[in-house]
């Protein structure tokens, strides 16, 4: 089954203990994305990356990295949460241009004490 | 630059009942418009997108959402809805070039279907 994985789904924290979110693909998709979902914002986009070794941060980059080694997964590191990083995170994947139809993984619940 | 407005935050209907959810977008170059819907502890879900040809695009779900160049709209509409619509919906537009293709997406309307 084609699909978007991500682990954990939740998780309670505190601040500034790093963590990790990941993200794996197995539909062979060039493109992924991270984005976080807020009440009344919908959801931005905070990095995302055309392929392997190729990153680049989107509208909320602030407080996260990635990293893209192998094409399959694409984790979201937050090196020292803070608690206004408290959010649903959602990665995505996308086979390649602008037509093709971005893929959500089940989202990870996230919350910073 | 794009941007996305979902004209209704929360939109309460009973069963049966017709539905429109309203979305209007601002860009500066050619885009792609997209619906997603979100059921309750779920990832989002492509309902429709509308890349060329007929304005009038048939999704799932018996959903269908119309592009309005002059209006810059694209509402979704359906003409009968069930308790199982309950979800939130969310505009989304795309440029045709780039670098990143990124989705720009309105900030969500809640369709709450009343038996």
């Amino acid at each position: 089954e084609a699909q978007v994985t991500q682990n954990p789904r939740y998780l309670i924290t505190v601040t500034g203990k790093k963590l990790t979110v990941t993200c794996s693909q197995n539909m062979n998709h060039e493109y992924m994305s991270w984005y976080r979902q807020d009440p009344g914002l919908g959801l931005r986009q905070i990095y995302y990356s055309m392929n392997v070794e190729v990153t680049d941060k989107g509208d909320v980059p602030e407080g996260y990295k990635v990293s893209r080694k192998e094409k399959r997964n694409f984790p979201l590191i937050l090196e020292s949460p803070s608690p206004n990083q408290t959010s649903l995170y959602f990665c995505a994947s996308r086979r390649g241009g602008a037509t093709d139809t971005q893929y959500f993984g089940p989202g990870t619940r996230l919350t910073v004490l | 630059a794009q941007s996305v407005t979902q004209l209704d935050s929360q939109v309460p209907v009973f069963e049966e009942a017709p539905v429109e959810l309203r979305c209007n977008y601002s860009s500066s170059v050619s885009v792609y418009l997209f619906w997603y819907v979100q059921y309750p502890n779920q990832g989002l879900q492509l309902l429709l997108k509308y890349l060329s040809g007929s304005t009038l695009v048939k999704g799932i779900n018996g959903f269908e959402a119309e592009f309005n160049k002059s209006q810059t709209s694209f509402h979704l509409r359906k003409p009968s809805v069930h308790i199982s619509d309950t979800a939130e919906y969310f505009c989304a537009v795309s440029p045709l070039r780039g670098s990143n293709y990124k989705l720009t997406f309105g900030k969500g309307t809640l369709l709450t279907v009343n038996p």
